[in-house]
């Protein structure tokens, strides 16, 4: 069972640099979602899916662009990292009427 | 602006000390509530969660929660904690008129439990 799948893991960029994370889950979830922890301030929502082609924003999207072209797959882009995108990412996939999140392991990005 | 808010940011206990962290959100109307935990090194994981029905509501390892919609409240509470219990402890929310899609966290509680 590999639920949700996220790479890299770790990753270092330099300011102004694109890179994109990768997210799948094999679950069959429609609803998906990006968010970032940073210290002190819990995890904020960026971007979410509620199905393939549909994405909105979350809590902090600027900075971040998503895609969703397949159920399985779910995107997160930063066009031109700042160090203030220097964060832990997690994709989560939702599980419909229970509403329980099922998360990545997270990729920690730091931007120099 | 709405938010959910968990009052303590850190907390140390010794084994066998009762646990209870606070969590309160500011949603009106009908809300679904969750705690996460995440253990070091791990990701995320739900421990418990509140839709309706009886407020007082019971999850995994011995946590158990209670719903105060009077006071907007959703605490989490164990009576005797082990050192495995140390971990980061998030209130989530799943306000109103959003169809279930967005879920808000708290800023997390970090629990570490003396052996």
């Amino acid at each position: 069972n590999a639920g949700v799948t996220q790479t890299p893991k770790f990753q270092v960029l330099k300011t102004g640099q694109s890179m994109t994370l990768q997210c799948a889950q094999d679950m069959n979830h429609e609803y998906m979602s990006w968010y970032r922890q940073d210290p002190g301030m819990g995890l904020r929502l960026i971007h979410y899916s509620v199905g393939a082609g549909i994405t909105d924003q979350g809590e902090v999207p600027n900075g971040y662009n998503v895609s969703r072209s397949t159920t399985e797959d779910f995107p997160l882009r930063l066009l031109s990292a700042a160090p203030s995108q220097t964060s832990v990412y997690f994709c989560a996939s939702r599980r419909p009427v229970t509403g329980e999140l099922f998360f990545g392991e997270g990729s920690r990005l730091t931007v120099l | 602006a709405q938010s959910v808010s968990q009052h303590n940011h850190h907390v140390i206990l010794s084994e066998a000390a009762s646990l209870e962290l606070g969590c309160n959100y500011s949603y009106g109307g009908t809300v679904n509530l969750f705690w996460y935990v995440q253990y070091p090194g791990q990701h995320l994981q739900l421990l418990l969660k509140y839709f309706s029905g009886d407020p007082l509501v019971k999850g995994i390892k011995g946590f158990e929660a209670e719903f105060i919609k009077s006071k907007f409240s959703f605490n989490l509470r164990k009576p005797s904690v082990q050192w495995s219990d140390t971990a980061e402890y998030f209130c989530a929310v799943t306000p109103p008129n959003t169809g279930g899609f967005k879920t808000i966290f708290g800023a997390g509680t970090r629990l570490f439990v003396k052996a």
